[in-house]
């Protein structure tokens, strides 16, 4: 079953606009990830926020973690067309990642 | 660091037949290596965990007989789908870990195989 559960399913901006993503979860966790897949690739690994952090930084990358409402969200700012993927949050259970069904981020040039 | 590649890339076979996928980490040693599908659109599904020189833990709804998995060494593992089916037609991702090092908490991703059935 999906542990985590992105928000806005789909989103399109234009290039230099932020966007933003959230996700939810259901259980506790010891660390959330964030994932990107470029279409028909694989996964690259993103940031990882541990339970007791905040706020994550990492070049335009921005992620926030509220473990009290179960929650975390992805800032990108300054957008590129070059941004333009799916991007997934994952959680770990029993040592396996449970993956979110991701927000598809279209960057219009 | 922390590379992952997978062969074939593509893979197109008719019914009946069997098909194998490597997964190899590259520059690290992977204690742990996973198997995941993903259907257009969707998210990704873990299919299966193995460990090296040990038998592969199936997640719930995967045939083990119908999806082969060997981790023989600490940098390959091998999926094969038997007697492959239309409706095994998707996109399969290996991804691995290492229980030392730097690569600890994180999985990493190979590209991913698109397997076409006909």
């Amino acid at each position: 079953s999906q542990q985590g559960e992105e928000d806005p399913q789909a989103l399109s901006i234009q290039e230099g606009e932020n966007a933003t993503m959230n996700c939810s979860y259901k259980t506790s966790i010891n660390n959330l990830q964030w994932y990107r897949q470029n279409s028909g690739r694989g996964l690259v690994h993103l940031i990882l926020i541990r339970s007791n952090e905040r706020e994550k930084h990492s070049g335009r990358l921005r992620v926030t973690l509220d473990t009290s409402k179960k929650s975390s969200s992805l800032l990108i700012t300054a957008s590129r067309a070059a941004d333009t993927a799916s991007y997934f949050c994952a959680t770990v259970r029993s040592e396996k990642l449970v993956f979110g069904k991701g927000t598809k981020l279209t960057v219009n040039p | 660091g922390a590379v992952v590649s997978q062969h074939p890339s593509w893979v197109i076979c008719k019914s009946g037949t069997s098909v194998k996928i490597e997964c190899r980490s590259l520059d690290f040693q992977a204690t742990t290596m996973f198997w995941y599908r993903q259907f257009p659109k969707q998210s990704l599904m873990l299919m299966a965990t193995s460990n090296e020189g040990s038998k592969a833990t199936y997640e719930q709804g995967v045939e083990k007989d119908k999806f082969l998995i060997n981790h023989a060494s600490l940098t390959l593992s091998t999926l094969t789908v038997t007697s492959a089916h239309p409706e095994d037609s998707s996109f399969y991702i290996c991804s691995a870990r290492s229980l030392a090092g730097p690569y600890q908490e994180t999985q990493y991703f190979g590209p991913g195989t698109r397997l076409l059935v006909l």
